[in-house]
């Protein structure tokens, strides 16, 4: 079952400028990743971050977790125009019994 | 890393036909596969979880006899969209557990059915 949420749930900016998306969660976890979908297409598996890591770079891409704070959030640095689509962030709970995936996602649009 | 193959990507069938999904763990082993539906500008609703060798556990409000799932191995998990309707058209996603740890799971590209 669904115990989270992004937010903001759309964001709309230049190309160029960074873009920030938060994700919320209820349990314990052992891990968290975040996807991208672009419309109507699949998810694309962009980072995963362990619950023993703060933070955690690939490329443009900039994942934290506050593990404190049941909270993560994902920094898209130079954004482009490519780079509009749907972000999720989805995990398993510690007992790895139930995978949860939160929200209706954040809808990025990146205006070239 | 770990991948996830669902097969087809898409697919159109006719009112009262069944179409079969498949969901692949291509490099590791799968104890727990999960199908999620999603409808249109809307997040994914977990339909079921399934573990190798017995039968899935179906969400409230979901048929089971609608949707079989069958999980027949570590590495494929198979849901059968039985007499498909109009409304069965959707967007259909899979996830896949590690065997060794199940503290990873990773999601299939997807599924649309179109039922017409």
């Amino acid at each position: 079952s669904q115990q989270g949420e992004e937010d903001p749930q759309a964001l709309s900016i230049q190309e160029g400028e960074n873009a920030t998306m938060n994700c919320s969660y209820k349990t314990s976890i052992n891990n968290l990743q975040w996807y991208r979908q672009n419309s109507g297409r699949g998810l694309v598996h962009l980072i995963l971050i362990r619950s023993n890591e703060r933070e955690k770079h690939s490329g443009r891409l900039r994942v934290t977790l506050d593990t404190s704070k049941k909270s993560s959030s994902l920094l898209i640095t130079a954004s482009r125009a490519a780079d509009t689509a749907s972000y999720f962030c989805a995990t398993l709970d510690q007992t790895g019994a139930n995978n949860l995936f939160f929200g209706t996602g954040t809808r990025l649009t990146v205006i070239p | 890393g770990a991948v996830v193959s669902q097969h087809p990507s898409w697919v159109i069938c006719k009112s009262g036909t069944s179409v079969k999904i498949e969901c692949r763990s291509l490099d590791f082993q799968a104890t727990t596969m999960f199908w999620y539906r999603q409808f249109p500008k809307q997040s994914l609703m977990l339909m079921a979880t399934s573990n190798e060798g017995s039968k899935a556990t179906y969400e409230q409000g979901v048929e089971k006899d609608k949707f079989l799932i069958n999980h027949a191995s570590l590495t494929l998990s198979t849901l059968t969209v039985t007499s498909a309707h109009p409304e069965d058209s959707s967007f259909y996603i899979c996830s896949a557990a590690r065997h060794e740890s199940n503290t990873e799971a990773f999601f299939g590209q997807g599924t649309r059915l179109t039922v017409v």
